[in-house]
């Protein structure tokens, strides 16, 4: 049972347009979101973050948009760089404090 | 944030055997975290490492497989035992300082391991 669903594995994206990677959920009980950025051989790091409290939380280049009504979100990244390339992690969490995470999504951004 | 020392960062091993991970932290942490990413597969939550006592396993792990030790605030380690093909994977060590729910977490940089 996948709670947290990236269902693009993958996203090719030319460099200074817009990047939008998706994530869907299914527990109604999650209040807090998450993205990571995972870069190989490295573990993921935390890139940010939106309590089920808001609907969009901005960050320089990043953002990211909650539709509750929907059980969905979404991380924009614009401009996009090459650097920005990696696999990007959804993660949900509720009043247990665990991290249910996303299959995630390969991001590729050309020069 | 957290500076996470996890070793080996990389291993190839026989089926059968048993490889133990270490992980380290710069400073003391509330709560430790081993998480295992298959190929092509999200974070699997292993078990929450508890200072001072057993570990926590989630559904589908257990410690005879994957025995945990915690023995301060700073270290664990995660022993994948009698090792077969499926469990090559990257595991990881990750924490949170403290206990607040969504505080978020610190990886370290993960153990890629083979089982041939």
């Amino acid at each position: 049972d996948q709670q947290v669903k990236q269902n693009s594995p993958s996203l090719s994206v030319q460099e200074g347009r817009i990047s939008i990677l998706n994530c869907d959920y299914t527990n109604s009980m999650f209040d807090y979101f998450l993205w990571y950025k995972k870069y190989p051989a490295e573990g993921p790091t935390f890139l940010i973050s939106i309590s089920s409290i808001k609907d969009k939380n901005e960050d320089g280049r990043f953002t990211v948009f909650l539709n509750k009504s929907a059980k969905h979100l979404s991380l924009h990244i614009v401009p996009s760089q090459p650097g920005d390339s990696a696999v990007y992690f959804c993660a949900a969490s509720g009043n247990t404090g665990k991290l249910i995470f996303g299959q995630g999504t390969t991001l590729q951004v050309k020069p | 944030s957290a500076v996470i020392s996890q070793k080996p960062s990389r291993d190839i091993c026989q089926r059968g055997t048993s490889l133990t991970i270490q992980c380290q932290v710069d400073s003391q942490v509330t709560m430790m975290f081993w998480y295992r990413q298959q190929p092509g597969q999200s974070l699997t939550l292993i078990a929450t490492a508890n200072q001072g006592s057993e570990a926590t396993y989630e559904s589908g792990f257990v410690i005879d497989k994957f025995p945990i030790s915690r023995p301060n605030l700073t270290f664990s380690t995660l022993t994948v035992s009698n090792m077969s093909p499926e469990d090559s994977s990257i595991y990881l060590c990750s924490v949170r300082r403290d206990i607040a729910t969504n505080e978020k977490l610190f990886f370290g940089s993960g153990t890629q391991l083979s089982v041939l």
